[in-house]
Order: structure tokens, then sequence, then C-alpha cells
């Protein structure tokens, strides 16, 4: 298994325009989450999905901040328009609902705003 | 929601020694607590996991202990090695929904 796939791995953008990141969980997953990491708060949960139903978005830190997942094999979160301080590293990650607990990180995009 | 705390954050060791991470929680309605290893650059990767229904949990120089009167748990890491070398993070979550993830321990493995 390729495990989560997340693109880019890397973006630098400018102040206001619009960033979307893009995450294929593992097969099979019926769970899939998006975290956002940065040195100030830590790993913090976005936006959770199950069966490509969002569940929770309460993480989400505002109205810029969206995320979809069309299908069970495709996600993508946006930010429109991007600030400075949305600059972190958004991890895509899945979970199986019936095999236990354990979820599994992509490999991270790593957003810079300039 | 679940209140997740971790310490030291920071902590350095002498290669052979042992090291421990202390979490605590605050919903005691969490039942699944897992710890991840992130080396630099790198994804969060599960290294071990505990479930409410068990007190302690080893697998090789790893090992993890639950205490749910307490609400904490902790992980052990014996015999330390360079490539243990990384910031560990635990979590804590009801049947692994919404994992709320401690601020992490970095651990220096000194030669």
């Amino acid at each position: 298994d390729a495990g989560v796939i997340q693109s880019p791995r890397h973006e630098v953008t400018e102040m206001g325009q619009e960033v979307t990141l893009r995450c294929k969980p593992i097969s099979g997953h019926d769970y899939l989450f998006w975290y956002r990491q940065t040195m100030m708060r830590g790993l913090e949960l976005l936006i959770y999905f199950n069966n490509n139903v969002p569940i929770d978005d309460s993480g989400m830190p505002e109205d810029r901040f969206s995320a979809k997942m069309p299908n069970a094999s495709f996600s993508t979160l946006k930010i429109q328009p991007s600030e400075p301080r949305d600059s972190a590293v958004y991890f895509c990650a899945s979970r199986r609902g019936d095999s236990g607990n354990t979820i599994y990180f992509g490999e991270g995009s790593w957003l810079t705003v300039v | 929601g679940e209140n997740v705390e971790q310490h030291p954050s920071t902590l350095s060791v002498q290669e052979g020694d042992s090291a421990v991470i202390k979490c605590t929680y605050s919903d005691s309605a969490s039942n699944y607590f897992p710890w991840y290893k992130q080396e630099l650059g790198k994804r969060p990767q599960l290294i071990i996991d505990i479930r409410s229904n068990v007190g302690e949990k080893k697998d090789q120089r790893i090992a993890v202990t639950l205490n749910k009167t307490a609400k904490h748990f902790s992980l052990h890491i014996t015999e330390t090695q360079p490539e243990d070398s990384a910031v560990y993070f635990c979590a804590a979550a009801v049947s692994g929904y919404k994992l709320s993830f401690g601020a992490g321990t970095t651990v220096t493995v000194r030669a």
C-alpha cells in the first residue's frame, strides 16, 4: 500500500492567493482527517470525514478554510485568501473504522505564505 | 473538548539510559491513547498505543502505562539509542475519532 498521499509536498505562495492541498487516503479507509502543525499550536485537528461526509469541522480556523471529499479516494483543503499566519505543515490522515483506531498520516504539505 | 498535557517538553538522555514521557488527559470518556514519533521533516508515525481496558503494554524497548483513575499515561523507552532521537507526541481520543495531541517532547539521545 502506498500510504496516504498528499500533494503538493511544498508550496510557497503570496498572501491573498488561493491554496489547494490534496489528499488520497489509504484504500479502504473510511475516515479522513486534516491536521495542521505549527510550532506555536502543535498538531491541531481541522476537520474529519466519515464515508466522504464531514463530521466535525469545529477545528477549521475561519471561513477562509474549506474542505471537501467528493469521493472515497480524494479530499481537498482549500485556503482562500491565504495569509502569512496560515504557514504550517498540513497533514492528511486516514483510518479504517472497523479495524481498530490506528490513524496513518501522510507526508504532509509544507505551506509558506509570504 | 479533550485537553492533553505532556511533560517534559525536552528530554536529553545518555545512550543506554531510559526515557520517560508523561501525559495527562481531561476527558474521562477517552479510551484510546496512542504515541507517535516524528523525526525532523517527517510524518508522525504510530509507535505504540493502549486502550482503556489495558494497564500496560510493551513492544521491545517501548512500554506504555495507563492509569485511568488518575487520567494519566506514560511512555517508557529503555536502552535508548541515537535513532530514538525525535519528537514524541501522546494523544487521547474517544474511540480514536478525534485525537487530541499533547504538545510534544523533543528527545535527544547523547552518544
